[in-house]
């Protein structure tokens, strides 16, 4: 099975700062991956496919990049609505594997 | 637009089968490229990618549980139904279902989850 590690598990940041997390997949998936949004006591949110795919809707401050086992999603400017937990999954017809997770909070 | 709902029991006990329902409207599974999937999270942890079923029934499951899960569809009522043999404690989560767009996509609508809690 193909392992999703993200770093670094927790972010601390400040409204207005650029975070940058981090997917890496054991071996190459492609542009296979999506990054999804989840707050608390609510379902994860869809923000950006096959890696660099912004999804309908999402603030363009949202971004994702990479390709084979090296991914990342950036937030340019830090809105107070972001403060959340990002995961990135892995995903082919076959299956999909998502990473541990990676905390933003209020520094 | 898009709905999911999933339904099913709250608590279920040890070695009991769980089955859960996720009832859709705005697609139909019959639509060429369309999927429903299964995720689940335990408290406090990560999403796992459970089950998918795709518009020509063509299913996969995640391989350390496949002997447990069974996923099926019946079109007609807009329904996916996942089952899991054996519940253990370990199995408490919150089980989603969402929508993916085709062969290899992301999940681009979910349902809001329901938790279930295996317990005697």
């Amino acid at each position: 099975d193909i392992q999703m590690t993200q770093s670094p598990s927790t972010l601390s940041a400040s409204v207005g700062d650029r975070v940058t997390i981090t997917c890496r997949a054991s071996e190459s998936i492609s542009s296979w991956l999506a990054w999804y949004q989840q707050k608390p006591g609510k379902a994860p949110k869809l923000l950006i496919y096959k890696a660099s795919s912004l999804e309908s809707g999402v603030p363009s401050r949202f971004s994702g990049s990479g390709s084979g086992t090296e991914f990342t999603l950036t937030i340019s400017s830090l809105q107070p609505d972001d403060f959340a937990t990002y995961y990135c999954q892995h995903y082919n017809s076959f299956s999909g594997t998502f990473g541990q997770g990676t905390k933003v909070e209020i520094k | 637009q898009i709905t999911l709902k999933e339904s099913g029991p709250t608590l279920v006990k040890p070695t009991q089968t769980l089955t859960l329902t996720c009832t859709f409207s705005g697609f139909s599974l019959s639509t060429s490229g369309l999927g429903v999937g299964w995720i689940r999270q335990p408290p406090g942890k990560a999403l796992e990618w459970l089950a998918l079923i795709y518009w020509d029934d063509d299913r996969r499951y995640r391989p350390s549980l496949k002997s447990r899960l069974t996923i099926t569809k019946d079109t007609s009522k807009n329904q996916v139904v996942l089952t899991m043999t054996n519940m253990d404690p370990v199995d408490t989560a919150t089980y989603y279902c969402a929508h993916t767009l085709g062969i290899a996509a992301a999940f681009d609508y979910w349902g809001q989850g329901t938790l279930v809690t295996v317990s005697s």
